[in-house]
């Protein structure tokens, strides 16, 4: 079954503005990751945060986890043009016995100057 | 840079066509993994290598034959591919299957069937 599940699939903000992902699963995880993607590149990873852990930051990225409700989001502070790519959440299931990331279909972020 | 490095690019291949595509980590990974990218679809995890043992193969048809000859490198053998198998390829690596860390990935690999 579908497991990361992000919502807005579409963003569009101004620079300078915040933006907020948001991502809901299905089963128990042992942890959570948010990865970027610029169009027809890889992946990047941004940050990963366990079950046990609320919330985490890294620079202008905030990413909370609320395992009651099973969904987490990712906050992008004073947003930049640079920042426009698609953000995908990733579940790493904990029933499995090692890492199988599930990933969500993404939410198209676009930053207008 | 990630240190995860795919070649070719791109890649347009006939249906008769036998093409690979190849994947090369140079962190000193453990674990190398093939996913699938298709327009308005999530990523698709195809296979999962755990030193140089396939430990995933999710119900991936025969035509996609993977190939791990040591940890750093990764092959994705293609024949007799169908036009729904066009989509990104992407391979990732991540220090050991076990520790649930996160993946580096490569840029990917454009395939177009024809």
């Amino acid at each position: 079954s579908q497991q990361g599940e992000e919502d807005p699939q579409a963003l569009s903000i101004q620079e300078g503005e915040n933006a907020t992902m948001n991502c809901s699963y299905k089963t128990s995880i042992n942890n959570l990751q948010w990865y970027r993607q610029n169009s027809g590149r890889g992946l990047v990873h941004l940050i990963l945060i366990r079950s046990n852990e609320r919330e985490k930051h890294s620079g202008r990225l905030r990413v909370t986890l609320d395992t009651s409700k099973k969904s987490s989001s990712l906050l992008i502070t004073a947003s930049r043009a640079a920042d426009t790519a698609s953000y995908f959440c990733a579940t790493d299931a904990s029933e499995t016995s090692g890492s199988r990331l599930t990933f969500g279909e993404g939410t198209q972020l676009t930053v207008n100057p | 840079e990630t240190g995860v490095t795919q070649t070719p690019r791109h890649l347009v291949m006939g249906m008769t066509n036998k093409k690979s595509l190849k994947c090369e980590q140079h962190l000193g990974h453990n674990a190398m993994y093939w996913y699938k990218q298709s327009a308005k679809k999530p990523l698709e995890l195809m296979f999962v290598y755990s030193l140089e043992e396939r430990v995933e193969n999710n119900s991936v048809p025969s035509r996609f034959s993977p190939e791990c000859p040591n940890s750093s490198h990764l092959f994705l053998h293609l024949h007799t591919l169908q036009p729904e198998d066009s989509a990104l390829y992407l391979c990732a690596s991540s220090q050991d299957f076990g520790r649930r860390g996160k993946l580096f990935f490569g840029s990917g690999t454009q395939l177009s069937v024809l």
